[in-house]
């Protein structure tokens, strides 16, 4: 699992309000990426990040900032949390040659009322 | 721009019959393909990729698949599946750049019949 873990695991929360998501590995990997799972979309890269503090937009940023300033921790921002980004989020490590393999932690469940 | 196509949302098959999940993908050079499976409830986990060395690439738990460039095909397959076997499964390309971001296709659900 490359020692990644996610919290909350599950989470309710009304429109409106802001909610932050970590990711924390504990194998000093470089990159570490954000995605979320909805039906018949696969996964879709939100943010990710090549350092402390470096970080870059993915496909479907709009609605989430995020912040690295350790290795270790990858956050996730929803500054103002709407229904449409109920879904399941995934964080990753990237590892391997080219970093040409991502693990992927066991997901956080975020319902937006 | 890479992307794929999983070209079948729903297969169901029997146990102890072949399994195949159809892949296509599209790059404008060599790409990094891989596969990858989620179980009900549970996180990805990587089953197989294709860096451009061998075309026929065997993974975890008896599946393997081969990069037919002519096709543009990345095909997974299992000679005989099992129950255990049911589960989402993920084609994907990686991007263009040296980040490491993946494209995802949409997924293909496996059922396993008794």
């Amino acid at each position: 699992d490359a020692g990644i873990t996610q919290s909350p695991r599950h989470k309710v929360t009304e429109t409106g309000t802001p909610v932050t998501l970590r990711c924390h590995q504990t194998e000093n990997h470089r990159y570490m990426y954000w995605y979320r799972q909805d039906p018949g979309h696969g996964l879709r890269l939100i943010h990710y990040s090549y350092g402390v503090k470096d970080t870059d937009k993915g496909e479907v940023s709009d609605g989430y900032s995020v912040s690295r300033s350790k290795t270790e921790d990858f956050l996730l921002t929803l500054e103002s949390a709407t229904s449409s980004q109920t879904s399941v989020y995934f964080c990753a490590v990237a590892r391997g040659e080219y970093f040409n393999e991502q693990f992927f932690g066991p997901g956080t469940r975020l319902t937006v009322l | 721009a890479q992307s794929v196509t999983q070209l079948d949302s729903h297969v169901s098959v029997s146990e102890g019959t072949p399994v195949l999940l159809r892949c296509n993908y599209s790059s404008s050079y060599s790409p990094s393909l891989f596969w990858y499976v989620q179980h009900p409830n549970k996180g990805l986990q990587l089953l197989l990729k294709y860096t451009s060395a061998a075309t026929l690439v065997k993974g975890i738990n008896g599946f393997e698949a081969e990069f037919k460039k002519s096709e543009t095909s990345f095909h997974l397959t299992k000679p005989s599946a099992h129950m255990s076997d049911a589960a989402e499964y993920f084609c994907v390309v990686k991007g263009s750049s040296n980040t490491g971001k993946l494209i995802f296709g949409q997924g293909t659900t496996l059922q396993v019949k008794p």
